[in-house]
């Protein structure tokens, strides 16, 4: 199975800072990656797919990059609405993986 | 407008079986694969399977494949996972969620808003 070693596993950042998590993918998965937001009680929600496209609706301060197998999801001024948990995915290869999680805060 | 609906909260007596289900609205699930993902309390979100409901397709992550079993019935627009041998580590949240394609594809675009299975004595 394709591993997803994310970080940081927590983040405390402060109104309008840059924010970045990462995924490092354990092989080569091509832009098969997507993020997803989690708020609390709820189900995820789509923000980036093929690594770079943000989805549907989602605020242009998103927005995801590759560099090899390392991935990053890059909020470039945090409000808010964005404190939660972030999660990345790979489906290049079954089974799909999870990265485990990244948890924002407002510091 | 998609939606899924997923119904109650299950709680399960280990060593039985519980039977979820996943009913889609706004999509034919004959377009698309029906995915699985669990959640354990205060843990991250885990996939478990995918069925491609035109023909019945599944695969599993391997930690799944004698746990769960995938189905769909496409005259109803509804998938189901049936949990057997039911223990307290399988006590999590439990979502579906399909891939959306409309000349791009977005997967697990669509979630349900996720089924606690508790599985207590």
């Amino acid at each position: 199975d394709i591993q997803m070693t994310q970080s940081p596993a927590s983040l405390s950042a402060s109104l309008e800072e840059i924010v970045t998590i990462t995924c490092q993918a354990s092989q080569d998965i091509g832009n098969w990656l997507a993020w997803y937001q989690q708020k609390p009680g709820k189900s995820p929600q789509l923000l980036i797919h093929s690594a770079t496209s943000l989805a549907d609706g989602i605020p242009s301060r998103f927005s995801g990059s590759r560099s090899g197998t390392q991935y990053s999801l890059k909020i470039s001024r945090l409000q808010v609405e964005d404190t939660g948990i972030y999660y990345c995915l790979q489906r290049y290869s079954n089974p799909w993986t999870f990265g485990g999680g990244t948890k924002l805060e407002l510091k | 407008e998609v939606q899924l609906q997923q119904y109650g909260a299950e709680l399960g007596k280990p060593g039985t079986s519980v039977k979820l289900s996943c009913k889609v609205s706004g999509y034919n699930i004959r377009s698309t694969y029906m995915h699985w993902v669990n959640q354990r309390p205060g843990k991250g979100l885990e996939w478990i399977g995918r069925i491609d409901p035109a023909n019945g397709n599944t695969i599993y992550a391997e930690k799944f494949k004698s746990k769960a079993t995938l189905t769909a019935d496409t005259s109803s627009n509804t998938a189901y996972m049936q949990l057997s041998q039911l223990k307290s580590d399988d006590t999590a949240i439990y979502f579906c969620a399909i891939d959306y394609y409309d000349g791009t594809y977005y997967p697990l675009d669509y979630w349900g808003q996720g089924v606690m299975v508790t599985v207590s004595s």
